[in-house]
C-alpha cells in the first residue's frame, strides 16, 4: 500500500529537550516536505527536499533542521523545542515535476505538544 | 507570488443540503488548484484537482469545484451533504512550472442532523 508514515503520532516534551519526527514513504517519490498546521493559519511549509541530499528551507524553517540522505525518509529535528513549536506536524510527498501535477500525499501527522 | 483565500473559516449545514466552500487564489502565472480534504485526526488527502481543460472537475465523495479564470475562483461544492462529510477542507494552488504547494486557511464543515 502506497503511504507515508510518520513517527511519533503524539508526543509531549519540555522545553529544549531535543526531538526527532520521522517521516518515510514507499512511493519513490523525490519530493518531500514537512509542514505545520495551526488553527487559521492553515498548512506552512518548514523544509522540503527535492531528492537525496539537497533540502531548502520553507516559509517558517526558524528552529528546525531536517535531512535527506536516503529517498524515502525525511526526518524533521528539533534540536532545542520550544512552546511555539506546539503544532500538528504533516510529512508529504511528491512525484518531481516537469510534467506531472504536483499532487501532495500526507501522512496522518504528528501532533506535539512542547511545555 | 501567489496566495490562497478560503473565505468562511467554518460552514455549518444541514444533512442532505448543499454546500459550498469559496475559495480565491491570485498567481501571475497559469496554475494547477486543488481541493484536500482532512477528516478528524487523518492527514490531508486529494479530493479533486484541476489541471487544464473542462473547467467544471468532478472528486471522490460526489464533490465537484469549477475553475473560474476570469474570477481567479474554485468554489467547492457538493448537492447535498452527509453527516461524514464532517472535515476540513483545504483549497490549494500550485503554479504549473514550480514545485511549492500554497494552502488556504481552510474551512471546517460542520453537517448536522
Amino acid at each position: 500500500e502506497a503511504q507515508v508514515t510518520q513517527n511519533p503520532r503524539y508526543l509531549i516534551t519540555v522545553t529544549g529537550k531535543k526531538l526527532t519526527v520521522t517521516c518515510s514513504q514507499n512511493m519513490n517519490h523525490e519530493y518531500m516536505s514537512w509542514y505545520r498546521q495551526d488553527p487559521g493559519l492553515g498548512l506552512r511549509q518548514i523544509y522540503y527536499s527535492m531528492n537525496v541530499e539537497v533540502t531548502d528551507k520553507g516559509d517558517v524553517p526558524e528552529g528546525y533542521k531536517v535531512s535527506r540522505k536516503e529517498k524515502r525518509n525525511f526526518p524533521l529535528i528539533l534540536e532545542s523545542p520550544s512552546p511555539n513549536q506546539t503544532s500538528l506536524y504533516f510529512c508529504a510527498s511528491s512525484l518531481k515535476r516537469k510534467k506531472n501535477t504536483g499532487e501532495l500525499f500526507f501522512g496522518e501527522g504528528s501532533r506535539l505538544t512542547v511545555l | 507570488a501567489q496566495s490562497v483565500t478560503q473565505l468562511d473559516s467554518q460552514v455549518p449545514v444541514f444533512e442532505e443540503a448543499p454546500v459550498e466552500l469559496r475559495c480565491n487564489y491570485s498567481s501571475s502565472v497559469s496554475v494547477y488548484l486543488f481541493w484536500y480534504v482532512q477528516y478528524p485526526n487523518q492527514g490531508l488527502q486529494l479530493l479533486l484537482k484541476y489541471l487544464s481543460g473542462s473547467t467544471l472537475v468532478k472528486g471522490i465523495n460526489g464533490f465537484e469545484a469549477e475553475f473560474n479564470k476570469s474570477q481567479t475562483s474554485f468554489h467547492l461544492r457538493k448537492p447535498s451533504v452527509h453527516i461524514s462529510d464532517t472535515a476540513e477542507y483545504f483549497c490549494a494552488v500550485i503554479n504549473t512550472g514550480g514545485f511549492k504547494t500554497i494552502f488556504g486557511a481552510g474551512t471546517r464543515l460542520f453537517v448536522k442532523a
